[in-house]
C-alpha cells in the first residue's frame, strides 16, 4: 500500500541552526502539507501546498519556514534558524483530490536544543 | 474560527465493550476527519465525512451537519485499539487542507 514516508524520525539540533524535513508523499499525489503537534498539545495546521506553491499558511508559518518541491517528489519544510518553541513533531500528509482523503507520514521529531 | 472539541479526553475499557467518542465545532465545515494517533506517534487517516455514517471494519463513524457533531464508535473493543483518537474539521474550497484539530481522546482498552 503506498505511503508517505518523512525523514529524519528524530533530528536533535542547536538553536539557530536550519534544519530541513523531508517528506517523499505518495507518487500520484497532488495536493501536500505540513501539520505540526508540541507536545501535549493539539496538531496544528502549517501550510499547504499545491501547483509549486504555497495555496494557504498558518499564522505560525512566519519568514523562519519555507517549502519546496526540489525535484517532483521530495516536499521538504525548511526551518532558517530554529528556536526552542519550534521544538515539535512534524507531520506531513498529501492526498490525490482537493476533496480526497489525507495520506499522513509518520511524523519527524524536532527536538531544539 | 472554529473550535473543535472532543470529549471524553481519556477513556478507559475493557476488551469488547463499546466505545464511543465525540466531537462538536462550532463553525460549518466541508468534512470531518477521524485520525488514530499510535503511541510512536504516527498519524493514520480512519474516515473522512461529509455527511452520514462510515463503517470499516469494528469502527463507525457519524456525522450530524445541523447539529456540527460527529462520533466514532468501536465495538468490540480490544487492546490494540489503545490510541489516541483525533478529529478535525476541514473548512472546504481552496482551504481544505486547512484542518482545526481535536484535542484528542486517549483511549485505553485492557485485556
Amino acid at each position: 500500500e503506498p505511503e508517505v514516508t518523512q525523514t529524519p524520525s528524530h533530528q536533535v539540533t542547536q538553536m539557530g541552526q536550519e534544519v530541513i524535513l523531508r517528506c517523499v508523499p505518495i507518487s500520484n499525489h497532488l495536493y501536500f502539507y505540513w501539520y505540526r503537534q508540541i507536545l501535549g498539545q493539539k496538531v496544528e495546521f502549517l501550510v499547504s501546498f499545491y501547483n509549486n506553491e504555497i495555496s494557504e499558511k498558518s499564522e505560525i508559518f512566519d519568514d523562519q519556514f519555507s517549502v519546496e518541491r526540489p525535484d517532483g517528489s521530495n516536499f521538504t519544510l525548511k526551518i532558517r534558524s530554529t528556536k526552542l518553541e519550534d521544538s515539535a513533531m512534524y507531520f506531513c500528509a498529501s492526498r490525490r483530490y482537493n476533496t480526497g482523503e489525507l495520506f499522513f507520514g509518520e511524523g519527524s521529531r524536532l527536538t531544539v536544543l | 474560527k472554529n473550535e473543535v472539541e472532543q470529549s471524553p479526553q481519556n477513556l478507559t475499557a475493557q476488551e469488547g465493550e463499546f466505545i464511543t467518542i465525540n466531537c462538536s465545532y462550532s463553525v460549518g465545515i466541508s468534512a470531518l476527519h477521524w485520525l488514530q494517533q499510535h503511541p510512536g506517534g504516527g498519524i493514520v487517516s480512519l474516515f473522512m465525512l461529509s455527511s452520514g455514517k462510515k463503517k470499516h471494519g469494528r469502527l463507525i463513524a457519524t456525522i450530524n451537519i445541523q447539529e456540527k457533531h460527529s462520533s466514532l464508535h468501536i465495538t468490540a473493543s480490544h487492546p490494540r485499539d489503545s490510541a489516541v483518537y483525533i478529529c478535525a474539521a476541514s473548512p472546504g474550497g481552496t482551504s481544505y487542507g486547512k484542518l482545526t484539530f481535536g484535542q484528542g481522546t486517549i483511549l485505553t482498552v485492557h485485556p
